[in-house]
């Protein structure tokens, strides 16, 4: 069955230590993926996205995401993380159109993001 | 720009009643889908919509409805209210059909069944 799977549940960092924030998912071809961030109480905000071409992404607040093809993966990044990263932290795909599922998205989990001072 | 829209904010109901939410696209935005977060199920997809037409449908009973108007607002409809039901409802607008839009979410209404 298709699915999206981010394994860390939650992850705590350091302020200014890097980042990275696990994605995998499964289809038989490639989807087009997404990151979202939530805060608490809030909607979910685009961070970034990758439809076709160049398989590092760069998207809002300073975070950026590597498509693998050959690990079915797309990682979410950040070289420094600030305090206010703080939040929940969703991977999401739309299947590919031979799976006839419109704009469907498929959430991961989610992954808690804390940052210690 | 504005923003995605949906009202109310907050909603209290009791098990049984029936309740009604709304969402705004963005100006320009003809596809609007629904999404219900709960802590136990995470982010599941209710329906799509697009220029008035439901172009999908997720894995929920049938007393969750939706449609959408002309001007694309869109509105879901929840009957015969169970504790299950209490969540946070998500509305995301975007362009047009195909896979590769850019989805835009709104605040939530968070509703909540006693």
């Amino acid at each position: 069955a298709q699915s999206v799977t981010q394994p860390d549940i939650h992850i705590t960092v350091s302020e200014g230590a890097s980042l990275e924030l696990r994605c995998n998912y499964s289809y038989g071809a490639t989807p087009y993926l997404f990151w979202y961030v939530q805060s608490p109480g809030q909607g979910l905000q685009l961070l970034l996205k990758y439809f076709s071409g160049d398989t590092l992404v760069q998207g809002i607040k300073g975070f950026e995401a590597e498509f693998k093809r050959s690990q079915s993966s797309f990682n979410l990044r950040k070289p420094s993380v600030h305090w206010s990263d703080a939040a929940e932290y969703f991977c999401a795909v739309v299947a590919p159109l031979i799976y006839n599922a419109g704009n469907m998205l498929t959430f991961g989990g989610g992954t808690r993001l804390m940052v210690k001072p | 720009k504005a923003g995605v829209t949906q009202t109310p904010r907050y909603l209290i109901k009791t098990r049984g009643q029936q309740v009604t939410l709304s969402c705004s696209p963005i100006s320009g935005h003809r596809s609007v889908s629904w999404y219900q977060q709960t802590p136990g199920q995470g982010l599941q997809f209710l329906f799509e919509y697009f220029s008035e037409t439901q172009r999908n449908k997720g894995n929920f009973p049938g007393r969750f409805s939706g449609r959408q108007f002309s001007n694309s607002r869109s509105e879901m409809n929840v009957s015969t209210l169970e504790l299950g039901d209490s969540a946070l409802y998500l509305c995301a607008s975007y362009l047009q059909t195909g896979g590769n839009n850019e989805q835009f979410f709104g605040p939530g209404t968070r509703l909540t069944v006693l």
